[in-house]
């Protein structure tokens, strides 16, 4: 079945470069997103790529995607505290194009 | 612009007392689904909404859990009798169209 991968935890400095990656199953996927949740919220959606695209940048945010390996990566660049966070990599899969979602990466922001 | 509403955000419960969340998606929004996140993971499906349709239901565990969409509005998501793996959060969102999900801020079961 579908699954999406992501490793737990990343530790950054405040002002270096963050990156988070995933790896998806469903090769089908017409999308790819990144979403992210703070302490005692829900999850909000922070940038997505067409399956078709390699790459797209977004102000800090840089999304790579890789198709042949099913590698997806999330760039911040100048990781601020505020961008302290779990980030969720999510594909849609399935017959019904459901959102499959990573167990998400918690990401630390040290000044 | 309002974003999507849950109600209770927290409720403690004992085993075997049934329970029932709310949910008032953002306006206009056709697609509705709620979602279970126990700690340390993603959310996973519940049951997903087109309007009052219940689309995709297959990950609802139906001797427990139910729900319902009236009118293609609002809806409650209930859980008779609950049980100590039911602790976890319940997430609602809806969406203008795939993948765009917006999440209201859960609500956390604990079931003692």
């Amino acid at each position: 079945g579908e699954d999406v991968e992501q490793s737990l935890f990343l530790s950054v400095r405040e002002g270096d470069s963050s990156v988070i990656n995933c790896t998806y199953t469903d090769s089908s996927s017409t999308y790819l997103y990144w979403y992210k949740q703070e302490p005692g919220a829900g999850l909000q959606l922070l940038t997505y790529i067409f399956s078709n695209m390699d790459m797209k940048q977004d102000q800090r945010l840089t999304v790579l995607l890789n198709k042949k390996d099913k590698h997806l990566s999330l760039r911040i660049a100048d990781t601020q505290t505020g961008d302290s966070a779990i980030y969720f990599c999510a594909e849609t899969g399935g017959s019904q194009g459901n959102l499959i979602f990573g167990k998400g990466t918690k990401l630390s922001v040290k000044p | 612009e309002a974003g999507v509403v849950q109600s209770p955000r927290y409720k403690i419960i004992e085993k075997k007392q049934p329970v029932a969340f709310w949910c008032n998606p953002i306006s206009g929004h056709n697609t509705l689904y709620w979602y279970l996140q126990n700690l340390g993971q993603g959310p996973e499906l519940l049951i997903r909404y087109e309007n009052e349709e219940a689309v995709d239901d297959s990950q609802l565990p139906k001797d427990r859990f139910s729900a319902e969409r009236l009118k293609g509005v609002d809806s409650t998501l209930k859980i008779q009798p609950a049980e100590l793996g039911d602790s976890a959060v319940y997430l609602c969102a809806s969406s203008p169209h795939l993948g765009e999900l917006f999440f209201g801020e859960g609500s956390r079961l604990t079931v003692l």
